[in-house]
Formats: C-alpha cells, structure tokens, sequence
C-alpha cells in the first residue's frame, strides 16, 4: 500500500527541455515533501524540499510545486542537462524530524 | 569528512546463508536508519536508531532480520537465513537528529545477490 506514488518508471527528455517528474502522495499527515536524485551504484543524494507551509521553492534550475489539495507535487528541472540523468525519488514525512516514506522513483533520461 | 561507509558493497551467497551487512554512519549523527531498494517496491524503510536505540523497526520483513547498533559509529544487518527473495540493495543512511528530514545522508549501498 504506498503512501508516496511516481506512477511514472520512467521519463525521456531532450537537452535544453523541460523535465517534469511527478508524485502523489496519499497521507493527510505528511507535511514536508523531499526529492532525492540517485546515480547508477551510488546511494541517493538530497536534492530539494518543501514544507507544507509553502507552495514552492526553488534551487537554481530545480523548481519543485506542490498542490495540497490535490495531495501532488512534481519537480521540474529547466534546462535539462544530460548530467540529469539518473533516478528521482520523491519522499515524505510527517514532521520535519519524522522517518521519510519514498515513491518507487522515476528514471530520468535527458539526451544530448 | 567521510560520508557513510557500507560493507560489502556487493555479496552474492546463496540460499540458507547468513548474511551480515555493516555500516559506519558519519560522525556526530546520532540517528541511523536501514533501508531496502527493489525494483518492485522501491526504498522501504526497514529500521531506524536513535542514540544507538532502536525506535522503529515495523518495516523489518520478518524474524529473519535483525539488527543491532551496539556503539555510535557501527551498526549490522543481519539476515539470517538468506532467501532468494531477499536479494536488493541495502542502504544505510545517517542525520543528526535536531536537523530536517531532508538532511538523510546515504551509504552507497550493499547489493545482495542470494541464489
């Protein structure tokens, strides 16, 4: 029963684009939102987050939405490079300091 | 200064051994945490430490797990005996408590292959 869903396994994109990765979360409680980024025989590494509190922040090309009402948030990285290219996992957790739930994670391909 | 360190990062061993995975979370995080990755289920928290103690460990499939953080810098996953379906990648992943969820540093896993 997953609480934090990437219905997609996988996405294509093209260099210079725009990559929009998906999440749906099903708890009420989860109030801090996370994407985590994952290279090919590395362990995943933090990549931004967002409090309920707001509905977006933004790091440089990455931009991550969230829509309450809607329980989604998605991330989108503008431009896409080919240095993007890895698995994101979307987490959640209820309280700032509480355990993280992770979706099943989205493989991102951006070709040159 | 050093990230988390997994070992083995890959075991292959087969059916009915026992498998012992380790991890030395970074110095000065007192909260540690095992997780599993597969293909079918993604990244599924097994078990967590606070200050060496267990606090949660709901997500430990069965009896056949266990672990055990006996001192700050040291913790094991043991598996025991090993079936085929357990074959994933571990990560161990370590943060200091008072800090925000999103400061979860991980290990670069231990691939277990059980045939």
């Amino acid at each position: 029963d997953q609480q934090v869903k990437q219905n997609s396994p996988s996405l294509s994109v093209q260099e210079g684009r725009i990559s929009i990765l998906n999440c749906d979360y099903t708890n009420s409680m989860f109030d801090y939102f996370l994407w985590y980024k994952k290279y090919p025989a590395e362990g995943p590494t933090f990549l931004i987050s967002i409090s309920s509190i707001k509905d977006k922040n933004e790091d440089g090309r990455f931009t991550v939405f969230l829509n309450k009402s809607a329980k989604h948030l998605s991330l989108h990285i503008v431009p896409s490079q080919p240095g993007d290219s890895a698995v994101y996992f979307c987490a959640a957790s209820a309280g700032r300091y509480s355990t993280l739930t992770f979706g099943k994670g989205t493989m991102l391909l951006v070709s040159p | 200064d050093a990230g988390v360190i997994q070992s083995p990062r890959h075991e292959v061993t087969e059916m009915g051994q026992e498998v012992t995975l380790r991890c030395k979370p970074i110095s000065g995080h007192n909260s540690l945490f095992w997780y599993r990755q597969t293909m079918m289920r993604g990244l599924e928290l097994l078990i967590y430490f606070n200050n060496n103690v267990p606090i949660d460990d709901s997500g430990m499939p069965e009896d056949r797990f266990s672990a055990k953080m006996p001192n700050a810098s040291f913790s094991t996953l043991k598996i025991q005996p090993s079936e085929p379906r357990d074959s994933a990648v571990y990560f161990c992943a370590s943060r200091r408590t008072a800090t925000v969820a999103g400061e979860l540093f991980f290990g670069e896993g231990s691939r277990l292959t059980v045939l």
